[in-house]
């Protein structure tokens, strides 16, 4: 099956630092991405969708100057996490499907990369 | 508006019992259904899904999973639980109109004991 990448695994960084992560599809090109995030015991909420190419869209609540995201070749998308404060810390997943699947079929999900904000 | 509710946080079976983990949904229009797990500090696997045709899903590991549309269920079954089935799952609805967004359901942590 297709294969999602995401570094780092972990970080821990100082409040006021900025964080990137990077999410890779390694043997298909992805035109669309989805950034989430799980606070613990909880559930994946979307952050927003990454389109190869043109802006992301954020959910509703998401700052979209907070979080950015640059999904710039059809096997890479960033999120970066400006500024990160330690309520920041979370576990953010990204996701990738098929191009040409209109979402009938499962996405293909990262790792997730746990950030940590002291 | 589109929702997936998962009535229970915890599950507990004893090895080679059968399981069932529970999921109900609210969409507009056809649902389309999945199922994925997680394990520890992992990301999600792709368990199974629903788009049509038969209401009996079958999927990875042993899984199954029955729409039901008059009970807008779709519950998680498997005949005789591991214990490496301990794990997290998440029941997922695709967004109508979407790119293919993902509505989440809460989670249900699955214990299977020896």
């Amino acid at each position: 099956g297709a294969v999602v990448s995401q570094h780092p695994s972990r970080v821990i960084c100082k409040s006021g630092t900025s964080v990137k992560i990077e999410c890779r599809s390694l043997d298909f090109q992805a035109t669309t991405m989805f950034w989430y995030r799980q606070f613990p015991k909880q559930s994946l909420m979307l952050m927003a969708t990454s389109n190869e190419g043109s802006k992301a869209t954020y959910e509703q609540g998401v700052e979209k100057d907070k979080f950015l995201i640059n999904h710039a070749s059809l096997t890479l998308s960033t999120l970066t996490v400006t500024s990160a404060h330690p309520e920041d810390s979370s576990f953010y997943i990204c996701s990738a499907r098929i191009p040409g699947d209109r979402g009938w079929n499962e996405q293909f999900f990262g790792p997730g990369t746990r950030l940590t904000v002291l | 508006a589109q929702s997936v509710a998962q009535p229970e946080d915890q599950v507990n079976v004893a090895e080679g019992n059968p399981l069932t983990v529970k999921c109900t949904y609210s969409v507009s229009g056809n649902p389309y259904l999945f199922w994925y797990v997680q394990y520890p500090n992992r990301g999600l696997q792709f368990l199974l899904k629903y788009i049509t045709g038969d209401n009996l899903v079958k999927g990875s590991y042993g899984f199954e999973a029955e729409f039901n549309k008059s009970q807008t269920s779709f519950h998680l079954k498997k005949p005789s639980a591991l214990v490496s089935d301990s794990a997290l799952y998440f029941c997922a609805v695709r967004v109508t109109g979407s790119q293919g967004n993902l509505i989440f359901g809460k989670g249900t942590k699955l214990s299977v004991k020896p």
